[in-house]
């Protein structure tokens, strides 16, 4: 039971326009959402949350909606840059689970100069 | 250094055998997380500690075990290494709340089983 989806295995965009990145859940006792960007031969690193009482959180480039209705995330970058290629994925908790994140696939980003 | 360290980076091993991957952490996070990544699945938890002698079974725990017999160090042990556990694995701490800030992972370990 997938309970974190990203439909798009990957995302091509010029450098400068807007990236998004979409994310669908299915577990609505989900609470907290994050977006994390992983290079190649790195860990993943934590790049924004929002919580589950919220509907937008912005930092920077960086925003991700929270659609709680449709159960749907989704993360902008605005403008897109070369540095932000990278794989994107998406996470949930829930502040019952023991901190434990439940992932999507992964979607990787390519910004073409 | 402060953070978190995985060791090795990269391990081949053969059928069978036995392999210890090494979690490292100086935060004295109480979270701690092994986690498998492969094409098409994503991130997937093998095992979770929420302290010192506390581990639980996370999504895909067979063929792996666990221990925590110190808030630092999180060992991940394949008992009889099989290809399917051929893979990146990383570890990853956290406050006890991860919502807000999220794990820290390791770099990560590819492992070859052969």
């Amino acid at each position: 039971d997938q309970q974190v989806k990203q439909n798009s295995p990957s995302l091509s965009v010029q450098e400068g326009r807007i990236s998004i990145l979409n994310c669908d859940y299915t577990n609505s006792m989900f609470d907290y959402f994050l977006w994390y960007k992983k290079y190649p031969a790195e860990g993943p690193t934590f790049l924004i949350s929002i919580s589950s009482i919220k509907d937008k959180n912005e930092d920077g480039r960086f925003t991700v909606f929270l659609n709680k209705s449709a159960k749907h995330l989704s993360l902008h970058i605005v403008p897109s840059q070369p540095g932000d290629s990278a794989v994107y994925f998406c996470a949930a908790t829930k502040e019952t689970s023991g901190s434990r994140l439940t992932f999507g696939e992964g979607t990787q980003l390519t910004v073409n100069p | 250094d402060a953070g978190i360290t995985q060791s090795p980076r990269y391990k081949i091993t053969e059928t069978g055998r036995q392999v210890t991957l090494m979690c490292h952490q100086t935060w004295s996070h109480s979270y701690m997380f092994w986690y498998r990544q492969d094409l098409g699945h994503g991130l997937r938890l093998i095992y979770y500690s929420a302290a010192a002698d506390i581990t639980d079974k996370g999504e895909v725990p067979d063929g792996y075990v666990v221990s925590r017999s110190k808030t630092e160090n999180f060992p991940l042990t394949l008992e009889s290494a099989t290809r399917s556990q051929t893979s990146v694995y990383f570890c990853a701490s956290s406050v006890a709340q991860a919502g807000n800030y999220g794990y820290t992972f390791g770099s990560g370990t590819r492992l070859t089983v052969v």
